[in-house]
């Protein structure tokens, strides 16, 4: 079992819209989580991190956790076609395990 | 301010080379990470260094070995390249423990014919 699921996805949504990623981690004590954004070709950059419970806004980018849920979720709104990218959902490294999700592939389409 | 630098950005082996990857940081971190990424596929760890002097295997490390230089620079060598070892290799730092996320550089996409 992997330490972070996400939705496979793809997930396409039109210019303009709210875009919803999700995601579950497996480790109780997780303390922080944290959204990456890797475009096609680039290495992946980090976008939001996330420690307690309940939302925490950066522009358009939401992140919403809910520990007891175990479940973390990344909105962005007013979705434009430069937020195309696949997005990761990680947690912080640790046992020697990667600590990443597949990630979701978003198409955001004019 | 540089980050994580990694070289050569790209490399085509033959089956059989050898070669080492290049991966330095200026961010002071103590942790330091090697990352494979197959298409279509996520990031799965092939060794890790928690701290200068210690290397640890992740899910994939057959094949490599690492070198922990000294703080800043972490190598990973490929001693007899494999067609199945063609992947983009990432570089990633961060500080073990603190819930700190990892930083990634930009990647070295090798082929193997």
């Amino acid at each position: 079992q992997k330490e972070v699921e996400q939705n496979s996805g793809p997930l396409s949504v039109p210019e303009g819209a709210i875009a919803s990623l999700n995601c579950t981690y497996s480790d109780r004590g997780s303390q922080s989580f944290f959204w990456y954004r890797q475009y096609s070709g680039k290495s992946p950059e980090l976008i939001m991190s996330i420690y307690s419970n309940g939302d925490k806004e950066d522009g358009r980018f939401t992140a919403q956790l809910n520990k007891a849920s175990q479940y973390v979720s990344l909105l962005i709104r007013d979705s434009q076609p430069s937020d195309s990218a696949t997005y990761l959902c990680a947690v912080p490294p640790y046992a020697g395990k990667s600590t990443f999700g597949d990630g979701t592939t978003l198409t955001v389409k004019p | 301010n540089a980050g994580v630098t990694q070289t050569p950005k790209f490399q085509v082996l033959k089956t059989g080379q050898s070669m080492t990857l290049q991966c330095a940081q200026d961010m002071n971190h103590n942790s330091m990470y090697w990352y494979r990424q197959d298409p279509g596929m996520g990031l799965r760890l092939i060794y890790y260094s928690a701290s200068e002097g210690t290397t640890d295997k992740g899910e994939v490390p057959n094949g490599y070995n690492v070198s922990r230089l000294n703080k800043r620079e972490f190598s990973l060598r490929l001693e007899s390249a494999a067609p199945s070892q063609t992947s983009v290799y990432f570089c990633a730092s961060s500080e073990w423990g603190t819930n700190q996320p990892q930083h990634f550089g930009d990647g070295t996409r090798l082929s193997i014919l």
